[in-house]
């Protein structure tokens, strides 16, 4: 089975913190993706990589960076957390595009920034 | 661009009820996928069914079955004989073997009544 892992299932972080969402996938997947879940905003992309070191914006990177320094592990940072940024995010994983694959997804990071 | 939507925030069903959930995109592309992904309250998404954009025939997959519309760019999830544990939230997605990104709609509640 394809496991995508999340670091940490729920998370309390200060305002001003630098924070670190971790995501480690075993199935050597080209693609990883970070999202984030809000209620009535489905699921809108911050950030993906196709390849190690690369990435490309989604529709909401402001306030967020993303590294990939191994194909498997895909971290997104957020600078100076901010009260807005408290939301679920989830990070996924597929096989590359141009075949029709799925994307497989974490377990969710619940993030609360008090 | 692409855009997916899907009309219905809530729907319950009685159990062993059918269940039928919306969803219309937008895209000028001709060949793409199509999802549906579950997402049960312990928040991992799992993938529910897919349909190629290029078949004409509607995929199946044991008790959920798709009505897909092309012209109509209509895509919609029919749940038979529902059951308790199909209570989640139902997301349906897009993506191009072009595109590098899953477009996600807002999401359907899916509520299961005994």
């Amino acid at each position: 089975d394809v496991k995508v892992t999340q670091s940490s299932r729920y998370l309390v972080k200060r305002t001003g913190e630098k924070v670190f969402l971790e995501c480690v996938q075993d199935m050597d997947h080209e693609n990883m993706f970070w999202y984030r879940q809000d209620p009535g905003l489905g699921l809108r992309l911050i950030y993906f990589s196709y390849d190690v070191k690369m990435k490309e914006k989604g529709d909401i990177p402001e306030g967020y960076s993303v590294s990939r320094e191994k194909k498997e592990r895909f971290s997104l940072i957020l600078e100076s957390a901010s009260t807005n940024q408290t939301s679920m995010y989830l990070c996924a994983s597929s096989l590359f595009w141009g075949v029709n694959t799925e994307a497989f997804f974490g377990q969710g990071t619940r993030l609360t920034v008090v | 661009a692409q855009t997916v939507t899907q009309s219905q925030p809530e729907m319950s069903v009685q159990e062993a009820e059918t269940v039928t959930l919306s969803c219309t995109y937008d895209t000028s592309e001709s060949d793409y996928y199509l999802f549906w992904y579950k997402q049960p309250p312990s928040r991992q998404m799992i993938l529910v069914i897919r349909q190629e954009a290029y078949k004409q025939q509607n995929a199946t997959e044991n008790r959920f079955s798709v009505n897909f519309q092309k012209a109509a760019k209509s895509f919609s999830l029919k749940i038979s004989d529902s059951q308790l544990g199909d209570a989640a939230m139902y997301f349906c997605a897009y993506n191009t073997n072009t595109g590098n990104q899953f477009y996600f709609g807002t999401g359907t509640s899916l509520t299961v009544i005994p």
